[in-house]
This record gives C-alpha cells, sequence and structure tokens, in this order.
C-alpha cells in the first residue's frame, strides 16, 4: 500500500491567503486525523472523522480553519484567512477502527504564512 | 484530558551506548504507542503496549509498560547513527480516542 499520502509537502502563502491542504488515506482505512506539530505545543489534534462524519472538531483553532471528508479516500484541510501564527507542520493520519488503534501518518505539510 | 511528559526532552550519545527514554502519563492507559520521527517526515510506528508490565521488542529497541500503566519507557541497546530522530509516545485513553502525544524526545547518536 502507498501509504498516507499528503500534498503539498511544502507550502509558503502570504498572510491573509488561502490555504488547502490535502489528504488520502490508506485504502480501507476508515478514521482520519488532522494534527499540527510545531516546537512549543508539539503534535496537537485538531479535528477527526470516522466514516467521513466529523466527530470532534474541538482542537480546531478558530473559524479560519476548516475541514471536509468528501468521500473514504480523500480529505482536505483549509485556512481562510491564513496568519503567520499558522506556520507549522501539518499531518494526516488514517486508522482502521477497532484495529488496535494504531494510527498511520503521512509525511506532512510544512506551512510557512510569511 | 491526558496529558503525557516525556523526558528527556533531547538527548546525545555516543555511537554503541545505551539510552532510555521515559514517558509518563496524567491517567492510566488503555495503551502507549512508541513512535519515530526523522526530520522533515511523518511518524513511524514502532511498538503497542496495552498489559501492565508488558515488554516488547524490535531490534534494539525494547519498550516497556509498567504494572500501573501510567509510565512506559524505551531502551535502545547499543546504538547507531540510524536511531537518531524524534521518538514520541502517544496514549489512547479509552480504546477508540485519537492518540495524545508527548512533546517527544530528540535523540542525536554521534560516531
Amino acid at each position: 500500500d502507498a501509504g498516507v499520502i499528503q500534498s503539498p509537502r511544502h507550502e509558503v502563502t502570504e498572510m491573509g491567503q488561502e490555504v488547502t491542504l490535502r489528504c488520502k488515506p490508506i485504502s480501507g482505512h476508515n478514521s482520519l486525523f488532522w494534527y499540527r506539530q510545531t516546537m512549543m505545543r508539539g503534535l496537537e489534534l485538531l479535528i477527526y472523522f470516522n466514516n467521513n462524519v466529523p466527530i470532534d472538531d474541538s482542537g480546531m483553532p478558530e473559524d479560519r480553519f476548516s475541514a471536509k471528508m468528501p468521500n473514504a479516500s480523500f480529505s482536505t484541510l483549509k485556512i481562510q484567512p491564513s496568519e503567520p501564527r499558522d506556520s507549522a507542520v501539518y499531518f494526516c493520519a488514517s486508522r482502521l477502527q477497532g484495529a488496535k488503534n494504531i494510527q498511520y501518518f503521512g509525511a506532512g505539510t510544512r506551512l510557512s504564512v510569511l | 484530558s491526558q496529558e503525557l511528559e516525556q523526558s528527556p526532552q533531547s538527548l546525545i550519545v555516543q555511537e554503541g551506548k545505551n539510552l532510555t527514554i521515559n514517558c509518563t502519563s496524567s491517567k492510566t492507559l488503555y495503551g502507549l504507542y512508541w513512535y519515530k520521527q526523522k526530520y522533515g517526515e511523518g511518524l513511524i510506528f514502532l511498538m503497542m503496549l496495552q498489559k501492565g508490565g508488558e515488554e516488547k521488542s524490535h531490534e534494539k529497541i525494547t519498550a516497556k509498560l509498567d504494572e500501573k500503566k501510567q509510565q512506559s519507557s524505551l531502551h535502545i541497546t547499543a546504538s547507531q547513527p540510524s536511531h537518531a530522530g524524534i521518538y514520541l509516545c502517544g496514549a489512547d485513553g479509552s480504546g477508540n480516542t485519537p492518540l495524545v502525544f508527548g512533546k517527544g524526545t530528540r535523540l542525536s547518536v554521534i560516531a
């Protein structure tokens, strides 16, 4: 299997611009997670989906962040408008629910907002 | 909410030396997961521990979960440059929840 695929790997944008991060989970996995990693705060859960349905979005920083999962093989995380404090590495992970809760991570998207 | 504290925050060891990384939870763990992250890459799953007193090994890496299921250690024997990276522990509070992670331990192995 190809693993979790994220795109783009790197994104540099200017403050105020819209940013869209993409994720393709492992085929057959039915849970998907978006995390954000910074030096100060470590790895934080933003939102997760079970069977394409958002279950908990309490980690989403504010209304500027939104996430969708239109089908089992694709999810997006959107930031609009972006701010410099959004600069971080964003990870997507997927899991087969019930299978020992092992989450498999993508390579991440490194976002820099200037 | 569950919190994980890892120690040390960073570690520099000479190649061939043994080392231990600790992970302490604020609550009893349902499951404890160890991951490794190389710079610029995602997290790679290493091992999962569920039972009190459980110990697992993979190549030269051994992980243990204490009897009370609130503390885990990761031990590397005869470290190699390939062991360098960030080691993160993740906790599962109830069996079906997203993992909560510690801030990681940055390991450097020098020749």
